[in-house]
């Protein structure tokens, strides 16, 4: 069974302070994925890293992707109250394994204004 | 393009009972996945239908089920429902046109289930 852990669980920063969040794993993945979820709706898809190495930017958000394709991070600069939500970390294993997301516990940020 | 559709949004149901959940994918998209969401086990897979076909089912027992008919639409079912079924259950849609490695799955805003 592949496990994503994702850390930290939960966040709670002020306005204009940076932040990382993390996900890890002992498993390879043919590609990794970051969502961000609010209340009350399904998690949205911000990014998809594939290659080793990767790095990605999507204005203030860093997304990498580690060397050995086992872990990832997600980089906030100057967060706003707008980026509140639950992150989610998730992977596709390839192969056979249509469909099949496997998520990481997910991170809840809280901005304070 | 209108998105992924769950209906109900909100459902309660008592232990014991079966309920029957709706997901109408994005227009063009044949892949159809299911999860389960709760705050302790997080996001899980439950199954994934393509063209009518189960290719990949999760580790859950056989009362949940699931089918897709031929205009990609899906239902899932639970029956001899359990308090612990309790949860968020959102699907999913792909085009799955890459085959399956890098395919943007499209989350619809879930059904909420509570089993009282």
């Amino acid at each position: 069974t592949q496990l994503l852990e994702q850390s930290p669980q939960f966040l709670s920063i002020q306005e204009g302070e940076n932040l990382t969040v993390y996900c890890n794993s002992s498993s390879v993945f043919s590609s990794l994925q970051w969502y961000r979820q609010e209340p009350g709706e399904g998690p949205v898809l911000l990014v998809t890293v594939v290659t080793g190495g990767e790095v990605k930017k999507l204005k203030r958000l860093t997304f990498q992707f580690g060397d050995a394709r086992k872990d990832s991070s997600l980089h906030i600069t100057a967060a706003q109250p707008g980026d509140t939500g639950l992150y989610l970390c998730a992977a596709l294993a390839g192969g056979t394994s249509y469909g099949k997301l496997t998520f990481g516990q997910g991170t809840i940020l809280t901005v304070h204004p | 393009k209108a998105g992924v559709t769950q209906t109900p949004r909100y459902l309660i149901k008592t232990r014991g009972q079966q309920v029957t959940l709706s997901c109408s994918p994005i227009s063009g998209h044949r892949s159809v996945s299911w999860y389960q969401q709760t705050p302790g086990q997080g996001l899980q897979f439950l199954f994934e239908y393509f063209s009518e076909t189960q290719r990949n089912k999760g580790n859950f027992p056989g009362r949940f089920s699931g089918r897709q008919f031929s205009n990609s639409r899906s239902e899932m079912n639970v029956s001899t429902l359990e308090l612990g079924d309790s949860a968020l259950y959102l699907c999913a849609s792909s085009s799955a046109a890459s085959g399956g490695a890098v395919d943007e799955q499209f989350f619809g805003p879930g059904t909420r289930l509570t089993v009282l």
